[in-house]
This record gives structure tokens, C-alpha cells and sequence, in this order.
């Protein structure tokens, strides 16, 4: 069975850094493209980044260039999104999700506050 | 950047009915159009790609259709579990893009 798990969001003042992590199990996780997405409450979905399977190539949204940096250890399975200088206005849940053109499999989802 | 526009924004329908859901583009996506739907409290569940394809596990009672920049998703008969907020996504340029959501809710 697929299975994604978010870690690492919480409450950060406007200006700081997380770093969060999705654990991935039950597939070959080097074989596929990995992505962040996320969801202010009550809001819709926005994309934020992707990388493809062997961590060469990454997309990034524009509201998050140049702040956002994803990456991936395929020994460990694990997908990352460094986030620095966060605004109010990246307060989201971050899901990571599996897929090229589409997510076929999404995690929980974790909570990042940015507030002071 | 392609826009995706869903409509309507709210559909209240009763269980038994049928929905019937809309995404356009800004400009043509060919095929590259998926579907998802999201309970509150949950992550999104794909349902349909690259336009019509049905996911894994997804009833036949979803299904997708459209090409370019017209598309629909058609829920033949509507249960109890299928109320929920319903999602387009686009994949074109290295960029990917969401629809604002349709809210599917009980009439």
C-alpha cells in the first residue's frame, strides 16, 4: 500500500524557516516524480513544487521561487521542501503527492502557521 | 499561467440524481486534465485523468470527458458519500494549475 507522511509543520514567525518531510513506503520511490501542494483553510489547492525521480530537475511556483527549495534522498525515501523568509500568507496544510501529470497518491497533509 | 474555471461554484442535488460538473481552460490542456475530489478533514482522492481515465478503485458511476479546454465530470447517480468538494488540475509547461473547486452539496 502507498503511503505518504508529512512531518515538520507547526507555528514560525513571518521572516523564519521550516524544513518539511514526507516519509514514503509501499512503492518504488525513486521511480517517480514527487510534489508539494497546499491548502489555506478553507481555500483551494495550489501547487507549489515538484522534482522529478532522481532529484535533477525542480519546478517551483512563482509565489515561492527563489524562498521554497524541494529535494529528495531516494536511500532514505524521503521527500523535503526547505521554506525560508515565510510570509502570513504561506499558512497552509502542505500535502506531498506522487505523480508526472497528475497526484495519484497524497499524504495527510501537515500544518504550517506563520504568524507572530 | 493557465486559469482553470470550474462551474458552478455550488451544486445541491439530492442522492439518486445526477451531477454534472464543468473546467475550462484559458487555453487548450489537450488531455492533461485530472479530477479529485476532497471530504473535509481529508487530502484529495484522484478520480479521473488525463480526461476520461477512471483511477484505481474509482466507481463507474464517475466519469470525465472533454478535450482542449471543455471539460466535465459526470457522477451518474449520486450517493450519500459523494458530497464533497470536487477539484480540476491541469498539467502543461512544467506548471500545474487547480480549479477553484465546485462544491457538490446535499439539496
Amino acid at each position: 500500500e502507498v503511503q505518504l507522511v508529512e512531518s515538520g509543520g507547526g507555528l514560525v514567525q513571518p521572516g523564519g524557516s521550516l524544513r518539511l518531510s514526507c516519509a514514503a513506503s509501499g512503492f518504488t520511490f525513486s521511480s517517480f516524480w514527487m510534489h508539494w501542494v497546499r491548502q489555506a483553510p478553507g481555500k483551494g489547492l495550489v501547487w507549489v513544487s515538484r522534482i522529478n525521480s532522481d532529484g535533477s530537475s525542480t519546478t517551483y511556483a512563482d509565489s515561492v521561487k527563489g524562498r521554497f527549495t524541494i529535494s529528495r534522498d531516494n536511500a532514505k525515501n524521503t521527500l523535503y521542501l526547505q521554506m525560508n523568509s515565510l510570509r502570513v500568507e504561506d499558512t497552509a496544510v502542505y500535502y506531498c503527492a506522487r505523480g508526472g501529470n497528475h497526484f495519484d497518491s497524497w499524504g495527510q497533509g501537515t500544518l504550517v502557521t506563520v504568524s507572530s | 499561467e493557465i486559469v482553470l474555471t470550474q462551474s458552478p461554484g455550488t451544486l445541491s442535488l439530492s442522492p439518486g440524481e445526477r451531477a454534472t460538473l464543468s473546467c475550462r481552460a484559458s487555453q487548450s490542456v489537450a488531455s492533461y486534465l485530472a479530477w479529485y475530489q476532497q471530504k473535509p478533514g481529508q487530502a484529495p482522492r484522484l478520480l479521473i485523468y488525463g480526461a476520461s481515465s477512471r483511477a484505481t478503485g474509482i466507481p463507474d458511476r464517475f466519469s470525465g470527458s472533454g478535450s482542449g479546454t471543455d471539460f466535465t465530470l459526470t457522477i451518474s447517480r449520486l450517493e450519500p458519500e459523494d458530497f464533497a468538494v470536487y477539484y480540476c488540475q491541469q498539467y502543461g509547461s512544467s506548471s500545474y494549475t487547480f480549479g477553484q473547486g465546485t462544491n457538490l452539496e446535499i439539496k
